[in-house]
């Protein structure tokens, strides 16, 4: 069984600032999930990963898969940023997503 | 973009009651799933559905739970004989050809079970 660990559970930045969040898992897995919620609760899809690093605008996802370990950073922090932010694992054979308890980020103007 | 869509988006119900919650997945996607989150803990897997069958199940998906795909189009999660703890946010999702393929998520529906 897929345990999913992120840190920190809450984070405060003023604006501008870049921002870290960290996934750790525990088994392997086809596929690492980042994923953002907002107050309403709908879940957003903001990358998919397997190996190395995705960039898309400000945000940037990494994974190293021998240590079982991504980050999700991002640069130039604003307000609108301000949402949960969950790690979700895919098994190396399943396509199931184990999910994480999530960071909730709130960035000060 | 294409979107999962669900309906509806808030339900209020009496204990006891059956409930159908339902989701339209991408035209073009094969693997369906339903996740829940009760306020204030985990997203939870509940069910896949792959080629008109479940595919996999966790521990919370009993015989109270069940999903069908009645058309072409819908997909649809009932539960029935509710119960207060069965209050909470249920996603639907879909995926192209499996996890790895990226997944997108409708909006939620938020039940309430009184």
């Amino acid at each position: 069984k897929n345990e999913v660990e992120q840190s920190p559970q809450n984070l405060t930045a003023q604006e501008g600032e870049f921002i870290t969040i960290n996934c750790s898992y525990s088994v392997g897995i086809s596929a690492l999930h980042w994923l953002q919620q907002h107050p309403g609760g709908g879940i957003v899809s903001l990358f998919m990963l397997s190996s190395g690093k995705k960039k898309h605008g400000r945000l940037i996802a990494t994974i190293n898969i021998q240590e079982k370990h991504s980050s999700l950073h991002i640069t130039a922090s604003h307000p609108r940023d301000s949402a949960v932010y969950i790690c979700a694992v895919s098994g190396e054979y399943g396509n199931k997503l184990v999910f994480g308890a999530g960071t909730i980020l709130r960035v000060k103007s | 973009e294409p979107e999962v869509t669900q309906t509806p988006s808030h339900q209020v119900t009496q204990m006891g009651q059956e409930v159908i919650l339902r989701c339209v997945p991408i035209s073009n996607h094969l693997y369906f799933y339903w996740y829940r989150q009760i306020l204030g803990q985990k997203v939870e897997f509940l069910v896949s559905f792959y080629n008109n069958e479940i595919s996999e199940k966790s521990e919370i998906f009993d015989d109270q739970f069940s999903v069908e795909r009645p058309d072409g189009s819908n997909f649809t999660l009932k539960i029935r004989s509710t119960k207060l703890e069965d209050s909470a946010m249920y996603f639907c999702a879909s995926s192209e050809a499996g996890s790895v393929y990226g997944y997108t998520f409708g909006s939620g529906t938020r039940l309430t079970v009184v």
